[in-house]
C-alpha cells in the first residue's frame, strides 16, 4: 500500500537554529499539507499546498514557516527559528483530490530544546 | 513526571464487544468528516468517512453515524479486538483542511 514518509523521525535542535522537515507524499497525490500536534492535544493545520503554492494556511503558520516542493517528489517544512513551542509531532499528508481523506506520514518529531 | 495537556475522555472495552465513539463537531457548513485511528508513535491512519448527504455508512467492521440536526457524528466498531486499541479522532472538513476534535483514548481489555 502507498506510503507517506517523513524523515527523520526524531529531530532535536537548539532554540533558534533552522530545521527542515523533509516527507515523499503519495507519488500521485496532488495536494499536500502539514499538520503538528502538541503532545496530547489535537492535531492542528498548518498548511496546504497544490499546484505548487500554498493554498491555504493557518494562524500557526506565521512568517517563520515555509513550504517547498523542490522537486517532483519532496515537500518540505522550514522552520526558521525555532522557539521551544515548536516542540510537537510534525505530519506531512497528502490526497489524490481535495476533500477526500488524506494519508498521513508517521510524523516527525521535533523538540525544541 | 507531570502529564500535560488535554485529558482525552477513555473508553474501555471487552475484546469481542461492540465500541461506540462520539463526537461533537462545531461548524454546521462542514460538509464531509472522516474518522481516523492513531496509535500511539504513528500518524492519523484513515478509517472510514462519510459525506453530508448521508446519515450512515459502513466499512469492515466499522459503522458511521451523522447527525446533522445535532452536529453529532458516531463511530461504531464491532467485535472490538486488541489491535483496534488506539486513540480515536473525528475531523470535519470545512474548505481545504480538516479540523480535528480531541479525540478518545479506547482500551480493548483482552
Amino acid at each position: 500500500e502507498p506510503e507517506v514518509t517523513q524523515t527523520p523521525s526524531h529531530q532535536v535542535t537548539q532554540m533558534g537554529q533552522e530545521v527542515i522537515l523533509r516527507c515523499v507524499p503519495i507519488s500521485n497525490h496532488l495536494y499536500f499539507y502539514w499538520y503538528r500536534q502538541i503532545l496530547g492535544q489535537k492535531v492542528e493545520f498548518l498548511v496546504s499546498f497544490y499546484n505548487n503554492e500554498i493554498s491555504e494556511k493557518s494562524e500557526i503558520f506565521d512568517d517563520q514557516f515555509s513550504v517547498e516542493r523542490p522537486d517532483g517528489s519532496n515537500f518540505t517544512l522550514k522552520i526558521r527559528s525555532t522557539k521551544l513551542e515548536d516542540s510537537a509531532m510534525y505530519f506531512c499528508a497528502s490526497s489524490e483530490i481535495q476533500q477526500n481523506g488524506y494519508t498521513f506520514g508517521s510524523g516527525t518529531r521535533l523538540t525544541v530544546v | 513526571g507531570e502529564s500535560v495537556g488535554l485529558h482525552l475522555p477513555t473508553l474501555s472495552v471487552q475484546e469481542g464487544d461492540n465500541s461506540i465513539i462520539n463526537c461533537a463537531y462545531s461548524n454546521s457548513a462542514s460538509d464531509y468528516f472522516i474518522w481516523y485511528k492513531q496509535e500511539s508513535g504513528k500518524g492519523p491512519q484513515f478509517i472510514i468517512d462519510i459525506r453530508s448527504n448521508m446519515d450512515k455508512r459502513q466499512g469492515q467492521r466499522v459503522t458511521v453515524l451523522l447527525n446533522k440536526t445535532v452536529k453529532h457524528l458516531s463511530l461504531q466498531i464491532a467485535a472490538t479486538q486488541p489491535g483496534d486499541s488506539a486513540v480515536y479522532f473525528c475531523a470535519e472538513n470545512t474548505g481545504n483542511q480538516f479540523y480535528f476534535g480531541t479525540g478518545t483514548s479506547l482500551t480493548v481489555i483482552p
